[in-house]
């Protein structure tokens, strides 16, 4: 069964360009969660779609968007890049928010 | 609602026991264990729900103690292969969002 696959693997911005991140969830799988990861800070949740609609949504600025597919395939975008956007960013699927989460191998995003 | 583990990291020598906490301010639903190795992507090993205890392993087991609302991790004989970061994750009751906490460093030395 295939895992859940996120593209691109790595990016390189500059500041004030925008970007945008993909993930295909495991086959079955309605929701999916996206995560920064930065060194020391842990997965910080960004948010949540079940069947194509946002769930949840932690504490990052608007700049940070996404949305959810028919298939259940997920985009998150970022705007106007800033440095500290750097980060891995990590998506997993589940069957509902309290199953199991099946993390992707992430995208790393590098901003100069 | 972000969760606080403790320690932040840990040292042990293979074959030595390591104990990770994980506890909330708010009344806990479940609590997700998983362990992300360096480079790799984080992988689930177990959920503990209300009222109920879940072991995801044959040496790594967790507790759920619902009145304090924390969890542990126990890791048996550690062997090499436990060295990681482990998140716990949380469920808070009434919301349907799992947050996890800052992770702690586990390293296994020979």
């Amino acid at each position: 069964k295939a895992g859940v696959t996120q593209t691109p693997r790595y990016l390189i911005k500059t500041r004030g360009q925008q970007v945008t991140l993909s993930c295909s969830p495991i086959s079955g799988h309605r929701s999916v969660s996206w995560y920064q990861q930065t060194p020391g800070q842990g997965l910080q949740f960004l948010f949540e779609y079940f069947s194509e609609t946002q769930r949840n949504k932690g504490n990052f600025p608007g700049r940070f968007s996404g949305r959810q597919f028919s298939n259940s395939r997920s985009e998150m975008n970022v705007s106007t890049l800033e440095l500290g956007d750097s980060a891995l960013y990590l998506c997993a699927s589940s069957r509902d928010y309290n199953q199991p989460q099946h993390f992707g191998d992430g995208t790393r995003l590098s901003i100069l | 609602q972000q969760p606080v583990q403790s320690p932040q990291a840990v040292i042990l020598r293979e074959g030595e026991d390591a104990v990770i906490n994980c506890s909330s301010s708010k009344a806990l639903y479940s609590v997700h264990w998983y362990r992300q190795k360096h480079g790799e992507a984080p992988v689930f090993l177990m959920i503990l729900l209300k009222g109920g205890e879940q072991k995801g392993h044959e040496k790594i087991s967790a507790s759920f103690n619902e009145k304090k609302q924390q969890s542990s991790l126990y890791l048996t004989a550690s062997q090499l292969s436990y060295s990681g970061t482990y998140f716990c994750g949380t469920v808070i009751q009434g919301a349907q969002k799992l947050v996890f906490g800052q992770g702690t460093r586990l390293t296994i030395n020979p």
